[in-house]
């Protein structure tokens, strides 16, 4: 349903440590997710994404893992900066190659120097 | 520069007046979005278009109409009929081509009813 009056979980981390953030999606006939940040104003950036016959992926300084059993995703930051701050957002496209794109609550990561 | 275009970045609007929101990609993307945004909440789907002529009701699309003429361009129009129209509007694209690609994103207007 929608998630109108929920507000987004928040994660504090001290700079130089690792970022877990988590998502849960609903649709298990999704076969490609992505990974969002959203700086305070702007629109969401592509951060990288995952097709559902991977269970990991890596990037520069992330990593996102796949759980099809649990319908679970997750983003791993290493090494946070300040520069990271911001609010997460995982998406999901369902089914078929073309269909609707749909995200996840998100979660506000502050980074602490 | 290619990109996504979205204007205006801050709109006002009267109560029960109609507005409508521009955007624009020159990406050649095929597939096109609108989602909603309240403030310290996630984005929600109004509409999307695959196609050109073409497009679908998203999880809150009471109150929004869209239209999707050209392949570059496709309008939001919040109507009267849409009880809380205040938020931020976010327009995305992706190409959709030969399977499911990430989404690019427009910088976002933020219409508030005055």
């Amino acid at each position: 349903g929608e998630s109108v009056g929920l507000h987004l979980p928040t994660l504090s981390v001290q700079e130089g440590d690792n970022s877990i953030i988590n998502c849960a999606y609903s649709n298990s006939a999704s076969d490609y997710f992505i990974w969002y940040k959203q700086e305070s104003g702007k629109g969401p950036q592509f951060i990288i994404d995952i097709r559902s016959n991977m269970d990991k992926r890596q990037g520069q300084r992330v990593t996102v893992l796949l759980n099809k059993t649990v319908k679970h995703l997750s983003l791993q930051i290493a090494a946070t900066q300040p520069g990271d701050s911001a609010v997460y957002f995982c998406a999901e496209l369902g089914g078929t190659s073309y269909g609707k794109l749909t995200f996840g609550q998100g979660t506000i990561l502050t980074v602490h120097p | 520069d290619g990109g996504i275009t979205q204007s205006p970045k801050y709109l006002f609007r009267k109560e029960g007046q109609n507005v409508t929101l521009s955007c624009e990609q020159n990406l050649n993307h095929d597939a096109m979005y609108w989602y909603r945004q309240d403030p310290g909440q996630g984005l929600r789907l109004i509409y999307y278009s695959q196609i050109v002529n073409d497009f679908q009701k998203g999880d809150i699309a009471e109150g929004y109409s869209v239209s999707r003429e050209k392949k570059e361009s496709f309008p939001l129009t919040v109507t009267s009929a849409q009880k809380n129209p205040t938020a931020f509007y976010l327009c995305a694209s992706s190409i959709q081509r030969q399977g499911p690609t990430e989404a690019f994103f427009g910088q976002g207007t933020r219409l508030t009813v005055v």
